[in-house]
């Protein structure tokens, strides 16, 4: 059974600041692994999708990288914005398209 | 990217009632899927909706607690039976347009079960 855990569970940081997310799984034979951004009280926003055969993916200020063997994923967000403060989900895609979710990081920037 | 709308957004009931809740979907999806988000927990997947035929649920769902729904390719309903206040959650629904690609998510269902 896939496992899914993501560390630090809450972050608190200055505006401006690099930081860095991590997620790690337990069944390396995955499709993908994306990461999501949760605000209070809405759904869910993809981030970044990383395909199993991929190393990293960019998005502006963000960046995903993905090391399949070892079961780990890193969000690494640059210059740090208030606007960033939310929950961040990572999830792995594994057979029938399920996606098994993380814990989740809750990020606070403060101004 | 899709969107993905929900209803209602929330909703209060009374345990022992059943509510069903919407999916809709702007363009047609392969794929659609429903998860729970319990309070202070991350998300969990309930069912798979397949078009035309019943649904695949994971373990610990039944369909006789959550049936569902998918008549076409951009609309689905989850229904959550005789309720009690364990099932005091948020609903998510998914869609997909095919296989290994992004999943987009609607708002959410914040529902209560007093």
């Amino acid at each position: 059974k896939q496992e899914v855990t993501q560390i630090p569970a809450a972050l608190s940081v200055p505006e401006g600041e690099n930081l860095v997310l991590n997620c790690s799984f337990t069944d390396s034979a995955i499709y993908n692994l994306q990461w999501f951004r949760q605000d209070p009280g809405k759904g869910l926003t993809s981030l970044l999708l990383i395909q199993s055969s991929q190393r990293e993916q960019t998005s502006g200020r963000l960046n995903a990288s993905l090391d399949k063997s070892s079961g780990r994923s890193t969000l690494y967000i640059a210059a740090s914005q208030p606007g960033d403060s939310a929950t961040y989900l990572c999830a792995v895609q594994s057979s029938g398209d399920k996606l098994t979710f993380g814990t989740g990081t809750r990020l606070a920037v403060r101004p | 990217s899709a969107v993905i709308s929900q209803k209602p957004s929330r909703d209060i009931c009374q345990r022992g009632t059943s509510l069903t809740i919407q999916c809709q979907v702007d363009s047609q999806v392969t794929m659609m899927f429903w998860y729970r988000q319990q309070p202070g927990q991350s998300l969990t997947l309930i069912a798979t909706a397949n078009q035309g035929s019943e649904a695949t649920y994971e373990s610990g769902f039944v369909i006789d607690k959550f049936p569902i729904s998918r008549p076409n390719l951009t609309f689905s309903t989850l229904t959550v039976s005789n309720m009690s206040p364990e099932d005091s959650s948020i609903y998510l629904c998914s869609g997909q347009w095919d296989s290994g690609e992004t999943q987009y998510f609607g708002p959410g269902t914040r529902l209560l079960v007093l």
